[in-house]
C-alpha cells in the first residue's frame, strides 16, 4: 500500500508569513494529489488539488507543486491569516483509487 | 447541494455495546468511503463502496465492524461489540468518481468507555 509522510507535523508562523507543507508518497502509480483543510469539529475540506500531468497550480494565496520524479508534492500558503489555522492533510491516490492520508500538519498563524 | 451528513455527531457507549453510525452521501455520488481518525494520528481508510458494492474493505480492523450500503444510497457502519480501541472520529466521504475530490461529513466522535 501507499506510504504517505507529511512534514512538518506542526508549523507556527506569524500572520503575513508564508507556510510550506511537504508530502512524500511511495506509490509511483499515484496521479491525483489533493490537499485538505480540517477545522475544529468539521470534516476535511478540499482546498486545492493537482494531477500528474501538471507541475504547479495556484489559487489566490494557495499553491501546490508536484515533483513526480522525487515523489513529493507541497502546499504553499502565502500571506497567512489567522483563519488559515487548521490541520492540513495530503491524500495522494492512484491505481487503487483509495486516497491515503498523511498524519496531518497543524498550522498555527499568530496574529 | 446538500453535503455529506453523518449521524450521530457524538456517541458514548460502554465496552461491549453496539453502535451504528449512519452516512448520507451527496446525491449522485456513487463512491462512498469510511475513514477513522484516532487522536493525533492519520486518517485511516476503512472501506470503499461503489454504489452498493464493497470495492475495498482492506482497512476494516476486524469482524466486529460491519458496513452496508443498501440500495446504493446511505451507508451504515456497525460496531459490535465495541472495544476501547474503537474510540475515535469516524468520517464518511463521497465522490463522484475515482480520482475526484472527496466530500466529507463532519464525522461521528465515538467514545467507548
Amino acid at each position: 500500500g501507499e506510504n504517505v509522510e507529511q512534514h512538518p507535523s506542526t508549523l507556527s508562523v506569524q500572520e503575513g508569513d508564508s507556510a510550506v507543507i511537504k508530502c512524500t508518497y511511495s506509490d509511483s502509480a499515484s496521479n491525483y494529489f489533493p490537499w485538505y483543510k480540517q477545522e475544529l469539529g468539521k470534516g476535511p475540506q478540499l482546498i486545492i488539488d493537482i494531477r500528474s500531468n501538471v507541475g504547479e497550480k495556484k489559487d489566490q494565496r494557495i499553491a501546490v507543486t508536484l515533483n513526480k520524479t522525487a515523489k513529493h508534492f507541497s502546499l504553499h500558503i502565502t500571506e497567512t491569516q489567522p483563519e488559515d489555522s487548521a490541520v492540513y492533510f495530503c491524500a495522494p491516490s492512484g491505481g487503487s483509487y483509495i486516497p491515503t492520508f498523511g498524519r496531518g500538519t497543524s498550522l498555527i498563524v499568530h496574529p | 447541494e446538500a453535503g455529506v451528513t453523518q449521524f450521530p455527531s457524538h456517541s458514548v457507549i460502554e465496552k461491549g455495546q453496539t453502535v451504528t453510525l449512519r452516512c448520507d452521501p451527496i446525491s449522485g455520488h456513487d463512491n462512498l468511503y469510511w475513514y477513522r481518525r484516532v487522536m493525533g494520528k492519520e486518517i485511516k481508510f476503512l472501506l470503499h463502496f461503489v454504489k452498493e458494492s464493497k470495492q475495498d474493505e482492506s482497512g476494516m480492523p476486524n469482524n466486529r465492524f460491519l458496513a452496508e450500503r443498501t440500495g446504493g444510497t446511505y451507508s451504515t457502519l456497525k460496531v459490535q461489540p465495541a472495544e476501547l480501541e474503537d474510540s475515535g472520529v469516524y468520517f464518511c466521504a463521497s465522490s463522484l468518481s475515482g480520482l475526484s475530490p472527496l466530500h466529507f461529513g463532519n464525522g461521528t466522535r465515538l467514545t467507548v468507555t
